[in-house]
């Protein structure tokens, strides 16, 4: 079983709707949780940090269910250049074999059509 | 701004030859980190290193190696470059202990032919 799974889409969004989708984590004890956006050939620049309160960023909603193991993101209002790979990313607790060391989804990708 | 730096964006290799792969952060990270992505199987780790001279094997070592002289540098070797390491190789570093997230480079496409 992979640490981080995502759902690959892709989720096809009309502009200006509402998408959400999410990412399931098998570690109890991971500690940190991200979710990055990847453009096409290009490389992954966080979006935000997630944290357990769930957070905002603008039209990013981010939210973390601890006892169900997943993360979600929602993306209201989407625009033209929310078109891309949303990564899924989590810490592990500090272990001599995962010390600093982040576990990639391998992306849900999204597409905001006209 | 800060910056992870990778020495070319794309690269030509016959297969046997010696590959390096240069990385270069400019932030005082002490966590620097290899990966290459493929389609449909997303970012997996190579090698890391989270202290100058200090490396440690990823999910994929076979066939790389790796050399951290410098804090601020961290290298990826192909001892003999094969087809099938035909890939986008990324570099990223971070600091702590992962809680703030990864800077990357911006990748070098590597075909191996």
């Amino acid at each position: 079983r992979k640490e981080v799974e995502q759902d690959p889409g892709p989720f096809n969004v009309p502009e200006g709707a509402t998408v959400a989708f999410n990412c399931t984590y098998s570690n109890s004890a991971s500690q940190s949780f991200f979710w990055y956006r990847q453009d096409c050939r290009k490389e992954p620049k966080l979006l935000m940090s997630v944290y357990s309160s769930g957070n905002e960023d603008g039209r990013f909603t981010a939210q973390l269910n601890r006892a169900s193991q997943y993360i979600s993101l929602l993306i209201r209002d989407s625009k033209l250049s929310d078109s891309a790979t949303y990564l899924c990313v989590v810490n592990n607790r500090r272990t001599t074999d995962s010390w600093g060391k982040l576990q990639f989804g391998a992306g849900t990708q999204v597409v905001v059509t006209p | 701004d800060v910056k992870v730096t990778q020495s070319s964006r794309y690269l030509v290799k016959r297969t046997g030859e010696k590959v390096f792969l240069e990385c270069v952060q400019d932030m005082d990270h002490e966590n620097m980190f290899w990966y290459r992505q493929d389609p449909g199987l997303g970012l997996r780790l190579i090698y890391f290193s989270y202290d100058v001279k200090m490396k440690e094997k990823g999910d994929i070592p076979e066939g790389y190696s790796v050399s951290r002289e410098k804090k601020e540098r961290f290298s990826l070797i192909l001892e003999s470059a094969s087809t099938n390491q035909t890939s986008m190789y990324l570099c990223a570093s971070s600091r702590g202990q992962g809680g703030y997230g990864y800077t990357f480079g911006s990748g070098t496409r590597l075909t191996v032919v």
